[in-house]
């Protein structure tokens, strides 16, 4: 069964310091691509960051990385330089090729809450 | 619009009654996703469209529940003979179709039934 695990309900972090939200996932399929989905309490899904199972270098968007260990079927959400706004959910999602080559939908994690603290 | 637009954003309807969610995707994105959130969740896919067609509507909880798109950009999603069950925010996404782009989400619908 295809699963998202995010081991984290809650995260404490102090306002400019690094901290990784972790996932990990579990499937038999070659071909999925993760994805990082911020949601603040005003409830909109803000999409963060991709990763490809056949990407070979980790993704980077700006203050966001994501540590792909594809052997260890872990997908991890490091964040720089915190800053009050980054308080949220965190969604860890996944997405597999439907029959045709086009994109499925998303199987998400519960979410991590980050607060950060100044 | 610039972004996925849904309507209403709050909805409080009384058990038995039905209901219906908009959702107004990107300009030119084919596919079209619902999904439902349950308080302190995940989201949970409900069914997908790839532009007019329904591709798949196997998270579909009960009969009650029917989606459309009859012109491959507006969608709605309808739930009949509402039950405090389906108390949820419904979010609706949609994205161009490749593979290796995101999904966008609109602001979601919260749904209530007393």
């Amino acid at each position: 069964a295809q699963k998202i695990t995010q081991t984290q309900p809650g995260m404490f972090v102090q306002e400019k310091e690094a901290v990784t939200l972790d996932c990990t996932y579990d499937t038999s399929d070659q071909s999925y691509g993760l994805f990082w989905y911020k949601q603040p309490s005003s409830g909109e899904m803000i999409f963060l960051i991709y990763q490809g199972s056949y990407d070979e270098q980790n993704a980077t968007e700006g203050r966001y990385s994501l540590n792909f260990q594809k052997a260890r079927k872990s997908a991890n959400l490091v964040i720089s330089a915190s800053q009050l706004g980054d308080s949220a959910m965190y969604f860890c999602a996944m997405r597999f090729l439907n029959y045709g080559g086009s994109q499925g939908n998303l199987i998400f994690g519960k979410g991590t809450k980050l607060s950060v603290k100044p | 619009g610039a972004g996925v637009s849904q309507s209403p954003r709050y909805k409080v309807a009384k058990r038995g009654q039905d209901v219906a969610l908009r959702c107004d995707p990107i300009s030119g994105h084919v596919s079209l996703f619902w999904y439902q959130q349950a308080l302190g969740q995940g989201p949970e896919f409900l069914t997908y469209f790839q532009n007019e067609a329904q591709l798949d509507k196997s998270g579909l909880p009960s009969d009650r529940f029917f989606a459309e798109r009859p012109e491959g950009s507006v969608s709605t999603l309808k739930i009949q003979r509402t039950q405090q069950e389906d108390s949820a925010v419904y979010l609706c996404a949609s994205s161009s179709g490749n593979f290796n782009q995101p999904q966008h989400f609109g602001d979601g619908t919260r749904l209530s039934i007393l």
